[in-house]
């Protein structure tokens, strides 16, 4: 089975902190990427990225940005988070082609 | 990218087969169909794909009609267990998976 791990399931952050979320997959996949869901507005791409130390912006990128330094881990920063960021933030992998996603369980982001 | 229309909700009972249908007027000749299941507090997971007529697993049946514009999620005999929001997404198998668009979904709520 294709596992993707986020390192954290809850956090609460006080506003104006740095803020990472880590993720790691285990099927060799090229694709990485960082989701936010809010109640509403369905999943909404912060960034992509297709290769080591490559990147894309997504949908909303401000206020963020991410790090990938191996393969198999994809991280996101918050470099100040902020009340608005409040939201759970989805990690998710994928070969480069085709329609299947795999996503993490999920990391619960509260700024306060 | 073909854009997808689907209900926002749907009510069912326990023992009830559900259809969800999802509209894809747009689509293209390399599309295909998949959709993908999101429990409360977990990240979405694939469940069916197909391109055109039937395609049944041991999860759901999808049924794709000869002109493809839309399609439905059948889920025979629900339990209470199958409440969650189900995404219906198109795009081209041999594409950039960064390009999928998962909108806000169809929220199944199963009662006893």
């Amino acid at each position: 089975d294709v596992k993707v791990t986020q390192s954290s399931r809850y956090l609460v952050k006080r506003t104006g902190e740095k803020v990472f979320l880590e993720c790691v997959q285990d099927m060799d996949h090229e694709n990485m990427f960082w989701y936010r869901q809010d109640p509403g507005l369905g999943l909404r791409l912060i960034y992509f990225s297709y290769d080591v130390k490559m990147k894309e912006k997504g949908d909303i990128p401000e206020g963020y940005s991410v790090s990938r330094e191996k393969k198999e881990r994809f991280s996101l920063i918050l470099e100040s988070a902020s009340t608005n960021q409040t939201s759970m933030y989805l990690c998710a992998s994928s070969f480069t082609r085709g329609n299947t996603i795999y996503f993490g369980e999920g990391s619960w982001l509260t700024v306060v | 990218l073909a854009k997808t229309t689907q209900p926002i909700s749907m009510d069912s009972y326990e023992g009830q087969e559900v259809n969800i249908t999802c509209s894809h007027n747009n689509i293209a000749t390399n599309d295909y169909i998949t959709w993908y299941q999101q429990f409360p507090s977990q990240g979405p997971r694939f469940i069916i794909q197909g391109y055109k007529t039937k395609v049944t697993n041991e999860v759901a049946s999808l049924f794709i009609p000869a002109d493809r514009k839309s399609s439905t999620l059948s889920l025979p005999r629900v339990s209470l267990s199958d409440t969650a929001v189900y995404y219906c997404l198109v795009g081209d198998i041999g594409g950039a998976t960064n390009k999928l668009i998962f909108g806000t979904g169809t929220l199944l709520a199963v009662q006893p």
